[in-house]
């Protein structure tokens, strides 16, 4: 079956505007998570999201980043009024749920703000 | 503050030699330890879980031992090869960390021919 997908692959923009990386979760997985990846850095954790529960967005660094999942579907992550520092790997992730279950990784969404 | 720390930063080594990265944790009570390979442009691929009972876990040539007294980890690679080129990174979970995973900052290892 197809893997965790992430949309675009690569994302240029200039300061100040807005951006949304869409990302396609694993089907039947119930958990999703975003995650912020800065050239030569570790990941950071922005937000969670299991089933219909209130997601955990106590990862999210400024009220400029906010996200959105429809159901046990497709999650866009939105930046706005972007600012250089934004600039970083932004790594989707999906499991089958709980605390204890694997994620699966997307390729990831490059972005680049000038 | 639950830390990850991995070491080195950077390891270059020669086709065929063995390779041990490290990982210390603070994360306290912790459930399970997990080692990714990151490929360049790639999200992270899981290598081995192990929880705080088990002492070792092998895949292929890659072996993961835990010290969870000393809250360490280490993730020996054995015969490298080529494709073993990636960054590996080190994930723990604790008990008490919610949805959180803390991530080291990973070891990017590069095989040479």
């Amino acid at each position: 079956g197809a893997g965790v997908s992430q949309s675009p692959s690569n994302k240029v923009t200039e300061k100040g505007k807005d951006v949304e990386l869409r990302c396609d979760p694993i089907s039947g997985h119930t958990a999703l998570y975003w995650y912020r990846q800065r050239l030569g850095q570790g990941l950071e954790f922005l937000i969670y999201f299991q089933g219909n529960s209130a997601p955990d967005k106590s990862g999210l660094p400024s009220d400029r980043f906010s996200a959105e999942r429809t159901g046990e579907s497709v999650s866009t992550l939105t930046i706005q009024r972007t600012q250089q520092e934004d600039s970083a790997v932004y790594l989707c992730a999906s499991s089958l749920g709980g605390s204890q279950g694997e994620q699966y990784f997307g390729p990831g969404t490059r972005l680049t703000v000038t | 503050k639950n830390q990850v720390e991995q070491s080195p930063q950077s390891l270059i080594i020669l086709e065929g030699k063995n390779c041990t990265l490290q990982c210390n944790y603070t994360v306290s009570p912790f459930s399970n330890l997990r080692w990714y390979k990151q490929d360049t442009g790639r999200g992270p691929v899981s290598l081995t879980i192990m929880t705080f009972s088990e002492n070792t876990k092998s895949n292929g040539r890659y072996t993961a031992t835990l010290d969870a007294d000393t809250k360490q980890s280490s993730l020996h690679i054995t015969a490298s090869q080529l494709s073993d080129s990636a960054s590996y990174i080190c994930v723990v979970r604790g008990i008490n960390a919610g949805n959180m995973l803390t991530f080291g900052g990973g070891t990017r290892l590069m095989v040479k021919p």
